[in-house]
């Protein structure tokens, strides 16, 4: 059974210091790594699909890396509007994506 | 806003009563994903189509759940004899790929149910 833990459960970070969100799985034959972002109240929004270990992908202040175990979101000079809560997902053998409880980030002004 | 649209957005109910939700997903995309997220959880697999054809359902969709997608077009998740423990925000994605595994899902708003 495909498994994704999300840590830290919550982070809390000063407007421009930048910091990392960790997504560990456990998953038979990785067939891709999502992360999305979800405002409150919102579906999620898609981000990026990562595929083999040693791939990152870009966009604006955040970047997503991956290893064989784990993925990493990267944020570097956040702004408040980068609050969200941030969800990884993996598809695995089973082929539909098992989601993580998220990563709850809120950036100070 | 992404291109899919859920209706309604919120839904009271009693305990015991069946409820219905619509979900319209991309115009060309051929698969549809219902996925059920509580409080400080991630998104729970539901059920998903391929046109219009059901081809997973989770163990955790009891036969009070049932899933349609007439014509591979918009779909409709019903609740019957809905539970307080059915409480929870229904998000559907839906997505245009070479394979499930590695889908771009994109998702709608999602409908709140709150059962009283």
């Amino acid at each position: 059974e495909d498994q994704v833990t999300q840590s830290p459960e919550a982070l809390r970070l000063q407007e421009g210091e930048s910091s990392s969100l960790n997504c560990s799985y456990t998953v038979s034959g990785l067939r891709g790594l999502f992360w999305y972002r979800q405002d409150p109240g919102k579906g999620p929004e898609f981000l990026f699909t990562l595929y083999s270990a040693g791939e990152e992908k870009e966009k604006e202040r955040l970047k997503a890396t991956l290893t064989k175990k784990e993925s990493f979101l990267h944020i570097t000079a956040p702004k408040p509007e980068d609050s969200a809560t941030y969800l990884c997902a993996v598809s695995g053998g089973s082929y539909i994506p098992t989601f993580g409880r998220g990563t709850s980030l809120i950036v100070h002004p | 806003d992404t291109g899919v649209s859920q209706d309604p957005r919120h839904k009271i109910t009693k305990r015991g009563q069946n409820v219905t939700f619509r979900c319209d997903p991309i115009s060309e995309h051929n698969r549809l994903y219902w996925y059920r997220q509580t409080l400080g959880q991630g998104p729970e697999f539901l059920t998903y189509f391929q046109n219009e054809a059901q081809l997973e359902k989770s163990r955790l969709l009891s036969d009070r759940f049932s899933a349609e997608r007439p014509k591979g077009s918009f779909s409709t998740l019903e609740i019957q004899r809905t539970e307080q423990g059915d409480s929870a925000m229904y998000l559907c994605a839906s997505a245009r790929g070479a394979s499930a595994s590695t889908d771009t899902q994109y998702f709608g708003p999602g409908t709140r149910l709150t059962v009283l």
